[in-house]
């Protein structure tokens, strides 16, 4: 079955860069998402890949993906303390399942 | 737009005793999901209504958890009894519907935190 994984913290000082990384293991996977969790809140879709492009930027936001070492990143660059959250990769199984499958999530702790 | 709405926001219940949470999707959106998010962990899946009708509950524990959608808009989903496992945040998402990238965007509410004692 599909596995996604992620390491559980990240510490940056304000105005760095950060870099959260993902494994995944479902080589049908199509499309893959970045969402974001604040406190108390839901997710909050961030940005997404098809799995046919290596590099999406959009804003402060680059994803890269290896599609050969099924590795995903997300950079956030000029990191603010806004960006302290809960950060979800999740893999879109567009075969017969049909459904988002989550990583455990990365807390990224933005420090003044 | 309005998003996804859910309650209630917190429910406290001893186990053994039932519970129920309800979710109103986004105006539009056929598909409904229903997510379990343990603390510590992603959010998993447990069922899936395109419209009214289910079209996946494979992860649903079925011996205590229900969850309905008759009208193809609000659904409800229910534990009973609850168990101290049971704990954990439930996120209701909808979709426009199950296909392509963008219509399968799936749009979170802000989730009903359930502490079992």
């Amino acid at each position: 079955g599909e596995d996604v994984e992620q390491s559980l913290f990240l510490s940056v000082r304000e105005g760095d860069s950060s870099v959260i990384n993902c494994t995944y293991t479902d080589s049908s996977s199509t499309y893959l998402y970045w969402y974001k969790q604040e406190p108390g809140a839901g997710l909050q879709l961030l940005t997404y890949i098809f799995s046919n492009m290596d590099m999406k930027q959009d804003q402060r936001l680059t994803v890269l993906l290896n599609k050969k070492d099924k590795h995903l990143s997300l950079r956030i660059a000029d990191t603010q303390t806004g960006d302290s959250a809960i950060y979800f990769c999740a893999e879109w199984d567009s075969g017969s399942a049909r459904q988002l499958t989550f990583g455990s999530g990365t807390q990224l702790t933005v420090l003044p | 737009e309005a998003g996804v709405a859910q309650s209630p926001r917190y429910k406290i219940i001893e186990k053994r005793q039932s519970v129920a949470f309800w979710c109103n999707p986004i105006s539009g959106h056929a598909t409904l999901y229903w997510y379990q998010q343990i603390l510590g962990q992603g959010p998993k899946l447990l069922i899936q209504f395109q419209n009214n009708g289910v079209v996946d509950d494979s992860q649903l524990p079925k011996d205590r958890f229900s969850a309905e959608r008759l009208k193809g808009v609000d659904s409800t989903l229910k534990i009973q009894p609850a168990k101290l496992e049971d704990s954990a945040v439930y996120l209701c998402a909808s979709s426009l519907e199950r296909g392509g990238i963008f219509r399968n965007e799936q749009f979170f509410g802000p989730g009903t935190r359930l502490t079992v004692l």
